[in-house]
């Protein structure tokens, strides 16, 4: 199994609402990414989980909360976010987060807030 | 920290014409280079890496070089074909100054590939 899976494709969401978005990978993977992109731009990274926990946090607003409940899930809670986090949000995972290691991407979560 | 420039945006190609999309880096201390193909609706897949001891490596229709006194990497797409039609990414990793966890991606390159 080479799959990044993520749910749901789709979200709407209120500014004033709760959601979270979740990630899975079976691929034996210490290493896992929450990236942010939007329309015609490269992914920009968000937080990087190292063997379950959080490693690096790229300044992400604290509206965005990342979980890592075991080495395959990877969740991301979304509270009172912005219009302007409408974006594409995707996981993506790799045997470890230093060296040469491939990252696989998730389909990503279209998310749209209201 | 890294900063990775990509040329061209977008490329248009007639079917069976070859592609070619360069990309500079500013780190000389990267070590590391994949590129990305993204297509509507998907995630980012990998479609070929390159590591700083090798330079030029082939998989099929797909070519990368690398140039590192230079700092720049190539995608080369020979015989292309219609569901080459995506976006493309590189990216640099394993740069200096704390940021050797992180890929910096190009901004990207809109491939049509006009039957």
């Amino acid at each position: 199994d080479t799959e990044v899976t993520q749910t749901p494709k789709h979200l709407v969401m209120g500014m004033t609402n709760k959601k979270s978005l979740k990630c899975e990978q079976h691929m034996g993977h210490r290493a896992m990414y929450w990236y942010k992109q939007k329309a015609k731009k490269p992914p920009e990274l968000m937080f990087v989980y190292s063997y379950e926990k959080l490693s690096i946090n790229e300044s992400v607003p604290s509206r965005f909360s990342p979980e890592c409940p075991n080495s395959s899930l990877l969740n991301l809670h979304l509270h009172a976010l912005q219009p302007e986090d409408s974006a594409l949000y995707l996981c993506a995972s790799s045997l470890s987060s230093s060296g040469h290691n491939e990252q696989f991407f998730g389909p990503g979560t279209r998310l749209t807030v209201l | 920290g890294e900063n990775v420039e990509q040329h061209p945006s977008t490329l248009s190609v007639q079917e069976g014409d070859s592609a070619v999309i360069k990309c500079t880096y500013s780190d000389s201390a990267s070590n590391y280079f994949p590129w990305y193909k993204q297509e509507l609706g998907k995630g980012p897949q990998l479609i070929i890496d390159i590591r700083s001891n090798v330079g030029e490596k082939k998989d099929q229709r797909i070519a990368v070089t690398l140039n590192k006194t230079a700092k720049h990497f190539s995608l080369h797409i020979t015989e292309t074909q219609p569901e080459d039609s995506a976006v493309y990414f590189c990216a640099a990793k394993g740069g200096s100054g704390g940021s050797n966890y992180k890929l910096t991606f190009g901004k990207g390159t809109l491939l049509t590939v006009n039957p």
